[in-house]
């Protein structure tokens, strides 16, 4: 089945602790993208790779780091979480070097507290 | 950078009535402008999705069209039902890289 897995879905954790969220892909996508999702404010992207080693800033990329060293997998690391990155987070893919046609994870909630 | 603003906030219509959901974008250089429905709970999921080079595009009971002059497009769902009900979502892109997303329209379908 194709599809676009996240994990974990839900996330509770402390200021300062370094946490990774994985993405994974099976579609062999070359676009991935990290969005998140916060009231009254839409989904605002983080950041998001064109292809194996290709990654670049979206619209709020503070706090975050991305790598991309397998087509399939595009992970979102927060070094030190803080209060304010509490949101639901969207991992997404697309077959071809930009984001048409976006396909998205199930999503993951994270609280820091 | 883009700016995607989306009107309106909440939008409430009996079932049967249409449904139309505004946006507008900055960058003249956006050329991609997706349409996302999201349900409660559940991830986005793109719905309808228009090209610069085209003006309107339908499928079934939804139709997007894009003015690109007044840098603006719409979503217009006809006869809706109570399964439209959900956030809906514009976006916009210059196709290579990054992409902007509207704040969303509640929608809400009365039965």
């Amino acid at each position: 089945e194709a599809q676009v897995t996240q994990n974990p879905r839900y996330l509770i954790t402390v200021t300062g602790k370094k946490l990774t969220v994985t993405c994974s892909q099976n579609m062999n996508h070359e676009y991935m993208s990290w969005y998140r999702q916060d009231p009254g404010l839409g989904l605002r992207q983080i950041y998001y790779s064109m292809n194996v080693e290709v990654t670049d800033k979206g619209d709020v990329p503070e706090g975050y780091k991305v790598s991309r060293k397998e087509k399939r997998n595009f992970p979102l690391i927060l070094e030190s979480p803080s209060p304010n990155q509490t949101s639901l987070y969207f991992c997404a893919s697309c077959p071809t070097g930009g984001p048409y046609e976006q396909y998205f994870g199930p999503g993951t909630r994270l609280t820091v507290t | 950078g883009e700016n995607v603003e989306q009107h309106p906030s909440t939008l409430s219509v009996q079932e049967g009535d249409s449904a139309v959901i505004k946006c507008t974008y900055s960058d003249s250089a956006s050329n991609y402008f997706p349409w996302y429905k999201q349900e409660l709970g559940k991830r986005p999921q793109l719905i309808i999705d228009i090209r610069s080079n085209v003006g309107e595009k339908k499928d079934q009971r939804i139709a997007v069209t894009l003015n690109k002059t007044a840098k603006h497009f719409s979503l217009h769902i006809t006869e809706t039902q109570p399964e439209d009900s959900a956030v809906y979502f514009c976006a916009a892109s210059k196709g290579n890289n990054d992409m902007r997303f509207g704040a969303g329209t509640r929608l809400t379908v009365k039965p």
